[in-house]
């Protein structure tokens, strides 16, 4: 593994069924967050985490879980999906939340019917 | 509110400069960060401005007027490879990244 994988590429998924989207990096960074970007938006921060054992919410964390057991993983978990939910969701890491630059992975595409 | 604004879409020549314009009004400033995006690709970190002032790295070069809350990334020698879409974020008073919705710029021979 090298820098930040996400799985799966892309899903479909019926409403109401629960989905976790999985993030893993390798690079001993403090800081994950998860965005969801779509079509004529910025970025939007769904969830953060500043360390292994914290997670914080950001601008649109509604209908979306977070855990953050270890320092590699940080997945997001829609605990019952809804057709407002399908976008292109990234996974990000830092250094540090402050200062940092944040790099990304592929993105999972999700659709939801 | 918070807003980043840039361009949706800019259209260059190959071989040519092009500048890429990105006006903000966040709760705080803390830096101010340009991305290049791929279509289907994630975003991948171009360059990071804190101070007012330009920053050159290679072909690639970022400006910062933090009194004026503007910001530009100004390429040359364009080439093919750079028709991308260009991100424009801030960091705010809260460490959280505002990001713009993005500039397309399109490529021509």
């Amino acid at each position: 593994i090298a820098g930040i994988t996400q799985a799966p590429t892309s899903q479909i998924l019926a409403a109401g069924r629960r989905m976790t989207l999985r993030c893993t990096q390798d690079m001993r960074h403090n800081a994950m967050y998860w965005y969801r970007q779509d079509l004529g938006l910025g970025l939007r921060l769904i969830h953060y985490s500043n360390t292994a054992g914290t997670t914080g919410k950001g601008e649109v964390p509604d209908g979306y879980s977070v855990s953050r057991a270890n320092t590699d993983d940080f997945p997001l978990t829609l605990a019952s999906a809804v057709p407002s939910q399908t976008s292109v969701y990234f996974c990000a890491s830092s250094e540090d939340r402050e200062t940092d630059t944040q790099y990304f992975g592929p993105g999972t595409r999700l659709t939801v019917l | 509110g918070q807003n980043i604004d840039q361009p949706t879409e800019m259209t260059a020549t190959e071989g040519a400069i092009v500048q890429i314009n990105c006006t903000y009004q966040t709760s705080g400033f803390n830096g101010l960060f340009w991305y290049q995006q791929h279509a289907g690709e994630a975003p991948t970190f171009l360059s990071y401005n804190v101070l007012d002032g330009l920053e050159e790295k290679g072909r690639f070069s970022s400006f910062l007027s933090r009194s004026k809350g503007y910001s530009y990334l100004l390429l040359k020698e364009l080439q093919m490879k750079d028709s991308a879409s260009y991100l424009c974020a801030v960091m705010d008073s809260n460490y959280q990244l505002i990001w713009g919705a993005g500039t397309k710029l399109i490529i021509k021979p």
